[in-house]
């Protein structure tokens, strides 16, 4: 399998633009899907299919996937969005769910 | 609506088994197209993958637990099971099931359950 590389932490004020990564050599050519997971609850899922959100998630919330990087963006972010974040594929070859290391977001 | 919800012993003896019951409402556990996962979180650590099952009854296991876990499929109480052999203090976390969809190329978890703590000590 692979190794999906996260930043452990990332620090904003709150209406900026947080930035999160995910990085693998192949990922550009695979679906990315990212979850938000606040503390003691289960995570959700905020964008599908490198950039698509799920209904009920904020436009703030967008996504992008090229050559070696995913990326997660949160616009405007607010105090709520306080949370790990964490990347996921889907290992075609040995039919495995890939979960990244997850990124704490600080909104500060 | 779809709902998933845990169900088990919160607490283990080291060498036993973990067993973990998901129960399903909104949709049958039949219904083609889904894959019926189990995912673990370690106190603040992150996701962890240990496998699926589909309607079929076909599964699929992380390497990390390949060798002693086993899912399960009960359609007459819409649920599904994952038991967990010879745990260790190290497999004390939280454990979550989950629907995935997808396709043959790609996968993602839509519908999470509430997660369930077990604690292996004796």
């Amino acid at each position: 399998s692979f190794v999906l590389t996260q930043p452990p932490s990332v620090s904003v004020a709150p209406g900026q633009t947080a930035t999160i990564t995910c990085d693998e050599n192949t990922i550009g050519g695979r679906n990315v899907h990212w979850y938000q997971q606040k503390p003691g609850r289960a995570p959700v899922l905020v964008v599908r299919d490198d950039s698509d959100r799920p209904s009920g998630i904020p436009e703030r919330f967008s996504g992008s996937n090229s050559g070696n990087t995913a990326t997660l963006v949160i616009s405007r972010i607010e105090v709520g969005d306080e949370a790990d974040y964490y990347c996921q594929v889907w290992d075609t070859g040995d039919h495995l769910f890939v979960f990244g290391s997850g990124t704490k977001v600080s909104v500060l | 609506q779809v709902q998933l919800q845990e169900s088990g012993p919160g607490l283990v003896k080291p060498s036993q088994t973990l067993s973990l019951t998901c129960t399903v409402s909104g949709v049958t556990v039949t219904a083609g197209g889904y894959y019926w996962s189990w995912i673990r979180q370690p106190a603040g650590k992150g996701l962890e993958w240990i496998g699926h099952i589909e309607a079929s009854g076909d599964t699929n296991y992380s390497p990390s637990y390949k060798s002693r876990v086993s899912l399960s499929l009960d359609m007459s109480q819409n649920q599904f099971s994952v038991d967990l052999a010879s745990v260790a203090a190290a497999d004390t976390a939280t454990y979550f099931c989950a629907r995935a969809r997808g396709t043959y190329y790609n996968w993602y978890f839509d519908i999470w359950g509430r997660g369930s703590l077990v604690t292996v000590s004796s």
